[in-house]
């Protein structure tokens, strides 16, 4: 069954930590994308990556870094630079960039600072 | 700036219609609009995605009218298990970005 696979479900912070999110998709799809959700204000990007050994920022990438080593996979830092980590964050993929078709999204992890 | 906007939150019974307008000010003249749901602690799902006028699948219709600077969602018949969070999304006339409402949080009483 294909789709998209973030780990861990539940992450926690101590300050000053750096944590890595994972995101793996076997949809072989090209274009994948990490969002913030925060309550009450819907989905904001924070990187995306159009294809292999590419990455962009989007609106919010200050205090976060990306990889795109491999097709499948797209994991995302959160460094201690990023002051306000707490939040609910999604992966997501679209077989191109830009694409006309719906996002695939995996389920979440949740990041609380201890 | 490129802004898609839903209400927060609505109300319904089960058994009812339910319609959730978004507006898309400054969409791509090439571009889909997408409807997702989303429940506690899951990513969004896919619910339904059109260009102009109107298309019906099994569980929804998308109505956009021909300027297409809104569009609108209709939920028939919806039951408890349709209480969830629903997203509308478009790309902006000037980016390649997809843009997501804030949400309209929608809850169906018995």
């Amino acid at each position: 069954d294909g789709g998209i696979t973030q780990s861990p479900k539940y992450l926690f912070r101590k300050e000053g930590q750096n944590v890595t999110l994972s995101c793996e998709q076997n949809l072989n799809h090209d274009a994948m994308y990490w969002y913030r959700q925060d309550p009450g204000q819907g989905l904001r990007l924070i990187y995306y990556s159009q294809i292999v050994n590419d990455f962009q920022k989007g609106d919010i990438a200050e205090g976060y870094s990306v990889s795109r080593e491999k097709k499948e996979s797209f994991p995302l830092t959160v460094t201690s630079a990023q002051k306000n980590p707490t939040a609910f964050y999604l992966c997501a993929s679209t077989s191109d960039f830009p694409s006309n078709q719906p996002q695939h999204f995996g389920d979440g992890t949740r990041l609380s600072i201890l | 700036l490129a802004k898609t906007t839903q209400p927060i939150s609505m109300d319904s019974y089960e058994g009812q219609e339910v319609n959730i307008t978004c507006s898309h000010n400054n969409i791509a003249t090439n571009d889909y609009i997408t409807w997702y749901q989303q429940f506690p602690s899951q990513g969004p799902r896919f619910i339904i995605q059109g260009y102009k006028t109107k298309v019906t699948n099994e569980v929804a219709s998308l109505f956009i009218p021909a300027d297409r600077k809104s569009s609108t969602l209709s939920l028939p018949r919806v039951s408890l298990s349709d209480t969830a969070v629903y997203y509308c999304s478009s790309r902006s006339y000037n980016t390649d970005k997809l843009i997501f409402g804030t949400g309209t949080r929608l809850q169906v009483f018995p």
